[in-house]
């Protein structure tokens, strides 16, 4: 399985703010993947980046992806308290829709 | 409107009682799977299916069965739960390399 973690495992900042998470992964993947989890409910799903991409962006969302570093970051801009919650990466090897997650990284934003 | 729903969201039980939580999808999605979530070890996951009839195992599948006898459902089934099961149980259907999650089925085994 894709081993893996993120980190760091919590962050805390202020509203209007930045906020940087990574996640490092130990063999090849096909995709990444960023989810967001609102405490207790499902996952949701955020962005996708593929091994042959180097950076994708959606909205406040921006995530690179160095497969040389096994890594990824997810950077949101501009955060807000909505955005507290737990994120997590999923990945997933060659030919497969198996996701492996690590321990996510709880975000609080503070108004 | 797409959705994965899991049944029940609570369930308090006892050791060695069987139980059953239902997973259903309404997007014809193939690949279906079941995750744990537990305090400090993040998602892991317990069984996943490619299609009708194909199932396998995840990362921690002791204690758990499937079954996928039509596209839609996926249910877990727990044979003799122990405490160890005690955990936060999510369903996931999967179209191409996104992943739908289901609203969460807190489990309690005493």
């Amino acid at each position: 399985s894709q081993q893996g973690e993120e980190d760091p495992q919590a962050l805390s900042i202020q509203e209007g703010e930045n906020a940087t998470m990574n996640c490092s992964y130990k063999t090849s993947i096909n995709n990444l993947q960023w989810y967001r989890q609102n405490s207790g409910r499902g996952l949701v799903h955020l962005i996708l980046i593929r091994s042959n991409e180097r950076e994708k962006h959606s909205g406040r969302l921006r995530v690179t992806l160095d497969t040389s570093k096994k890594s990824s970051s997810l950077l949101i801009t501009a955060s807000r308290a909505a955005d507290t919650a737990s994120y997590f990466c999923g990945r997933s090897g060659a030919g497969s829709y198996q996701l492996t997650f690590g321990k996510g990284t709880k975000l609080s934003v503070i108004p | 409107e797409a959705q994965v729903t899991q049944n029940p969201r609570y369930l308090i039980t006892v050791t060695g009682k069987k139980l059953t939580v239902t997973c259903s999808q309404n997007m014809n999605h193939e690949y279906m799977s079941w995750y744990r979530q537990d305090p400090g070890l993040g998602l892991r996951q317990i069984y996943y299916s490619m299609n009708v009839e194909v199932t396998d195992k995840g990362d921690v599948p002791e204690g758990y069965k499937v079954s996928r006898k039509e596209k839609r459902n996926f249910p877990l089934i727990l044979e003799s739960p122990s405490p160890n099961q005690t955990s936060l149980y999510f369903c996931a259907s999967t179209r191409g390399d996104e992943a739908f999650f289901g609203q969460g089925t807190r489990l309690t085994v005493v």
